[in-house]
């Protein structure tokens, strides 16, 4: 089936430093969800994006949706232990059904 | 502040019998799906419904696994028999029609032994 790749699996940063984990469609997407999830808790909704080339922001968080709508990354400027989490991005592909990518860990290293 | 919740919130049961777990979807959330999450395959979908009536239910096993919504209020998954290899947490989420984000249950971790 349709799918995502999600890169790198685990990241483990110092923290004060920046985070980016990256989505990749081998097909054109409509849209591209982030998720995070604390260690132990639920997915919790972060952003979509629609758009070719969008770029939107939360406070440390930026999201872009490639030009190509084939891409999408999350980038987190000078992390904190707040941070911890998995981040996942999840497409619709046509219909009601959200395909996650497999995840990237971010962990922090006081 | 509305959530979407489950219970119970964790199961520890012997292989063989039977396991319901319960989600309370959002309340004006006509969309519920059911989720699978384990190490190996991730976060999986295994069912959903709108407006109560089930669209889409192939990530599930049929043989063992039901999921049903008896009423807006209310979703239940059933696994009868159980197996060890249930053994994951399961996610409830709902969302209103028209929108596509997805409000997540705490989950209920399962284990089969």
């Amino acid at each position: 089936g349709q799918q995502v790749m999600q890169i790198p699996q685990y990241q483990h940063v110092q923290e004060g430093e920046d985070f980016t984990t990256y989505c990749n469609s081998s097909t054109t997407l409509s849209n591209i969800q982030w998720y995070k999830q604390r260690p132990g808790g639920h997915p919790v909704f972060l952003i979509q994006l629609v758009k070719s080339g969008e770029v939107k922001k939360q406070k440390r968080l930026t999201f872009q949706f490639g030009e190509a709508k084939k891409n999408s990354s999350l980038h987190i400027t000078a992390t904190q232990t707040t941070d911890v989490g998995t981040y996942f991005c999840a497409v619709y592909f046509g219909n009601e059904k959200l395909t996650f990518g497999t995840g990237t860990r971010l962990t922090i290293i006081p | 502040d509305a959530r979407v919740t489950q219970t119970p919130r964790d199961k520890v049961t012997e292989m063989g019998q039977e396991v319901t777990m319960r989600c309370q979807p959002i309340l004006g959330h006509n969309t519920v799906f059911w989720y699978r999450q384990t190490m190996k395959q991730g976060l999986e979908l295994l069912a959903y419904f709108r407006n109560r009536a089930p669209l889409d239910d192939s990530g599930m096993p049929k043989d063992r696994f039901s999921a049903e919504m008896p009423d807006a209020t209310l979703a239940t998954l059933k696994i009868q028999p159980s197996e060890p290899r249930d053994s994951a947490v399961y996610f409830c989420a709902s969302a209103r029609t028209g929108t596509y984000e997805q409000y997540f249950g705490p989950g209920t971790r399962l284990t089969v032994t």
